[in-house]
């Protein structure tokens, strides 16, 4: 049980256009997500929390207008990366929320490359 | 402000024993959770401390002491699969994990 997918696993477009990523809870309801970035030899950064139904929270320093999240339905949420740019190249991971608080379920990673 | 702090990498051999030390420090504590990650790949969970003591699991344990801020994690009878970054995360009272930057273990034969 506790099944996140990602799709797609790696994405390659110009600079100037937009990705999307989709994360989805495939057995299990997630009320919310957890978008991370994470960037070659470094750690996890938490780019912010969406919750279903509602606006997500966005960490410090990321740019909302950029980095657009949407969390429609308790399975899924997309992450549109707008306007991409090489240096927005990175991998990008979604963890589900489960039913405890303290329960977080991590899809297998988007790497996008802008080129 | 919210610290994790672990080395950034440690080598050991084939079917020794390696502990990976980690300390944190945030605001409020809700647990203390170790990941394995491989090149490329998404973090996989490894486990939860959120009382003190020792939990073991197969090969793997984790410690933690709250009062010191320390956990670490204990892998035996290495193995070349082994070889990975292992992410400390605590998570702190807003249920925010706070990630440590990672300790890259390579195994030798």
């Amino acid at each position: 049980g506790a099944v996140v997918s990602q799709h797609p696993s790696w994405v390659i477009c110009k600079s100037g256009t937009s990705v999307k990523i989709e994360c989805r809870s495939l057995d299990f309801q997630a009320t919310t997500m957890f978008w991370y970035r994470q960037f070659p030899k470094q750690s996890l950064m938490l780019m912010a929390t969406s919750n279903e139904g509602s606006k997500a929270t966005y960490e410090q320093g990321v740019e909302k207008d950029k980095f657009l999240i949407n969390h429609a339905s308790l399975t899924l949420s997309t992450l549109t990366v707008t306007s991409a740019h090489p240096e927005d190249s990175s991998f990008y991971i979604c963890s589900a929320g489960g039913q405890a608080r303290n329960e977080q379920y991590f899809g297998p990673g988007t790497r996008l490359t802008v080129t | 402000g919210q610290n994790i702090d672990q080395p950034t990498e440690m080598t050991a051999t084939e079917g020794a024993i390696v502990q990976i030390n980690c300390t944190y420090q945030t605001s409020g504590f809700n647990g203390l959770f170790w990941y394995q990650q491989h090149a490329g790949e998404a973090p996989t969970f490894l486990s939860y401390n959120v009382l003190d003591g020792l939990e073991e699991k197969g090969r793997f344990s984790s410690f933690l002491s709250r009062s010191k801020g320390y956990s670490y994690l204990l892998l035996k009878e290495l193995q070349m699969k082994d070889s990975a970054s292992y992410l400390c995360a605590a998570m702190d009272s807003n249920y925010q994990l706070i990630w440590g930057a990672g300790t890259k273990l390579i195994i030798k034969p």
